[in-house]
């Protein structure tokens, strides 16, 4: 089946640092892909994201591009906050049966002052 | 407004006890999911529905029953509850599509002693 790998965590960051978090995926065709965000103590939110190769998708200052060559989908940040602490999960949605959510296993960041 | 809701927050009970979560979206979504996610914040997809019928069906002990009463309306009941059953669990939902997201609730902690 179509699968995400992420990134290794924990990541640690200083504020105002570049961040990138890496994501690959394996799958049949071009699924769309997504970035969530999980705040401690609540659910995922969408980040962003992308439904066909060579899109971008952004949001609050984090950028992703669409990637087919590589398969990749890696999250940026030109300058990452305290707020931005948070378990970030990259995700695609399958284009065949029943078009199911695949989740890579999420990627802890922390950001100190 | 609550886009989609779950209740109870937090639930601690004994081995052995049967239980329910109850989830309600108001985004007039056809699609509801069930996420497991483990300590390692790992999301794994356990069930899914489409205008109540269900379409995915992973891997989960039969001790799990989902019921969907309606759209909007997706319950997981757990009979006979087990130690490694403590997880976060978390209700989504979605337009049915392949570049549609999922929008999530906040997760019910299950805490099995």
């Amino acid at each position: 089946g179509d699968s995400v790998t992420q990134m290794e965590g924990p990541v640690t960051l200083s504020e105002e640092a570049f961040l990138t978090i890496n994501c690959t995926y394996t799958a049949t065709g071009y699924p769309s892909l997504f970035w969530y965000v999980q705040y401690p103590g609540e659910g995922l939110q969408l980040l962003l994201k992308a439904t066909k190769a060579d899109d971008k998708g952004s949001n609050k200052g984090f950028e992703a591009t669409y990637r087919k060559e590589t398969t990749s989908f890696h999250l940026e940040k030109g300058s990452v906050q305290v707020s931005d602490s948070a378990v970030y999960f990259c995700a695609l949605r399958e284009i065949q049966g029943a078009q199911k959510l695949v989740f890579g296993q999420g990627t802890r960041l922390t950001i100190n002052p | 407004d609550t886009a989609v809701s779950q209740t109870p927050k937090y639930l601690v009970t004994q081995m052995g006890n049967d239980k329910s979560i109850k989830c309600e979206q108001n985004l007039g979504h056809d699609t509801m999911y069930w996420y497991k996610q483990d300590s390692k914040k790992f999301l794994k997809i356990m069930f899914s529905y489409n205008n109540k019928e269900l379409i995915i069906n992973e891997t989960v002990p039969n001790r799990f029953s989902p019921k969907s009463p309606d759209k909007a309306h997706l319950n997981l009941h757990i009979n006979s509850l087990e130690l490694g059953d403590s997880a976060v669990y978390f209700c989504a939902s979605s337009q049915a599509g392949r570049n549609t997201e999922a929008f999530f609730g906040q997760g019910t902690r299950l805490t099995v002693v």
